[in-house]
């Protein structure tokens, strides 16, 4: 059973088009990331949510975090082809350790 | 800096054979953490270590040992690989307090035949 379950799992849209992503869970989080990884590399940190109901901006990308803390999700406005990976949330679970969603993958076509 | 690396980055293992991935982090991180990763299950986290010394037991860890050789290197071991164990392999490391934040390296991907 995953502890987060991203959706959707596979997504692939035109240029310029918006996107959310989504990354829902039954248990409460003290922080939730987002990492995004590119074919034959390890994921890299976008940003980290804290605060139950949170905003963070990164360029086009806009990360939320739920009132509950139980959920996040990720908009992308005028996708580019540049934007094509696999996106990754993970929340703190306990002292340290991570658990991670399975996964996004999106593609962008040109 | 070279951030987080890990060696090898391809490896094929029969079945029963023993293997050890190594990795190093010179961000003088104190947590350092061993993933696999397969198709439709994102990150799994097999063992970490929150300092020099010290080892925990991740999600996934049967099959699989690790050292702490130092503030910078830990490494992983198979002792007799399975088909099961092959995967990537993520070797990651963080600083010890707030949101835990990781670094990750580029990978092993390992193939058990």
């Amino acid at each position: 059973t995953q502890l987060l379950e991203q959706s959707p799992q596979f997504l692939s849209i035109q240029e310029g088009e918006n996107l959310t992503v989504y990354c829902n869970s039954s248990s409460v989080f003290s922080s939730l990331q987002w990492y995004r990884q590119e074919p034959g590399e390890g994921p890299v940190l976008l940003v980290t949510v804290v605060t139950g109901g949170e905003v963070k901006k990164l360029k086009r990308l806009t990360f939320q975090f739920g009132d509950a803390r139980k959920d996040s999700s990720l908009h992308i406005t005028a996708a580019q082809t540049g934007d094509t990976g696999l996106y990754l949330c993970a929340g703190v679970q306990g002292a340290q350790k991570l658990v991670f969603g399975q996964g996004t993958r999106l593609t962008i076509n040109p | 800096n070279a951030g987080v690396t890990q060696t090898p980055k391809f490896q094929v293992l029969k079945t029963g054979q023993s293997m050890t991935l190594q990795c190093a982090q010179d961000m003088n991180h104190n947590s350092m953490y061993w993933y696999r990763q397969d198709p439709g299950m994102g990150l799994r986290l097999i063992y970490y270590s929150a300092s020099e010394g010290t080892t925990d037991k991740g999600e996934v860890p049967n099959g699989y040992n690790v050292s702490r050789l130092n503030k910078r290197e830990f490494s992983l071991r198979l002792e007799s690989a399975a088909p099961s164990q092959t995967s990537v392999y993520f070797c990651a490391s963080s600083v010890p307090r707030g949101v835990y934040e990781q670094y990750f390296g580029p990978g092993t991907r390992l193939t058990v035949t």
